[in-house]
């Protein structure tokens, strides 16, 4: 099975600043998606932002992006003017493009925006 | 976007009863479904996948006769806790699966409290 490894349980930004959250994965697939979650102490689970394997552009939403390093097998989510609301549990995942339905979770990084 | 609703929100149920969580899928159909476990401030453990008109796949060390799974129309999957224990007290999420292959929408979760 594949995993998905979050080796930062918490992490602080001050409010404006930038921060980057990091997750590394193992597969021996080639075709797959990587997706940054979002879950806010509601507990309901936000898509921020997703990138399939075989663009090599890094996506971006809004203030979101991403830094995909394929071969590295790195998936690193960036927030840029952090705002307050952006505290939440922050979950990367992978799913196969080929094989199966599971989406394979990370164990989470608590953000925490300083005022 | 999809809208994937679950009813309900919080429950709390005593120590040997059953209790049912729906999830519904308001305005697409979902052939699949997923059920996940969620512990406070850990990461969500995949249950058991459903998929329309038939039996329930589960993950390994997820019993199957506890947690029954039901999923029998395209917009709706049941999962009812058996002889629930205090020990099943968690908050429960599930997902529904887009038409495109990377699409996964979460429900807002269900807290099951067991006294």
């Amino acid at each position: 099975a594949q995993t998905v490894t979050q080796s930062q349980p918490e992490m602080s930004v001050q409010e404006a600043e930038t921060v980057t959250l990091s997750c590394t994965y193992d597969t021996s697939e080639s075709d797959y998606y990587l997706f940054w979650y979002k879950q806010p102490p509601s507990r309901q689970m936000i898509l921020v932002i997703r990138q399939e394997a075989y663009k090599q552009q890094n996506a971006t939403e809004n203030r979101f992006s991403v830094n995909f390093q394929k071969a590295a097998k790195s998936f690193s989510l960036k927030i840029s003017d952090s705002q307050l609301g952006d505290a939440a549990m922050y979950f990367c995942a992978y799913r196969s493009a080929i094989t199966g339905n599971q989406f394979y979770f990370g164990t989470g990084t608590s953000l925490t925006v300083i005022p | 976007g999809a809208v994937v609703s679950q009813h309900p929100s919080w429950v709390i149920c005593k120590s040997g009863t059953s209790v049912k969580i729906e999830c519904r899928s308001l305005d697409f159909q979902a052939t699949t479904m997923f059920w996940y476990r969620q512990f406070p401030k850990q990461s969500l453990m995949l249950m058991a996948t459903s998929n329309e008109g038939s039996k329930a796949t589960y993950e390994q060390g997820v019993e199957k006769d506890k947690f029954l799974i039901n999923h029998a129309s395209l917009t709706l999957s049941t999962l009812t806790v058996t002889s629930a224990h205090p020990e099943d007290s968690s908050f429960y999420i599930c997902s529904a699966r887009g038409l495109l292959v990377y699409e996964q929408y979460f429900g807002p979760g269900t807290r099951l409290t067991v006294t």
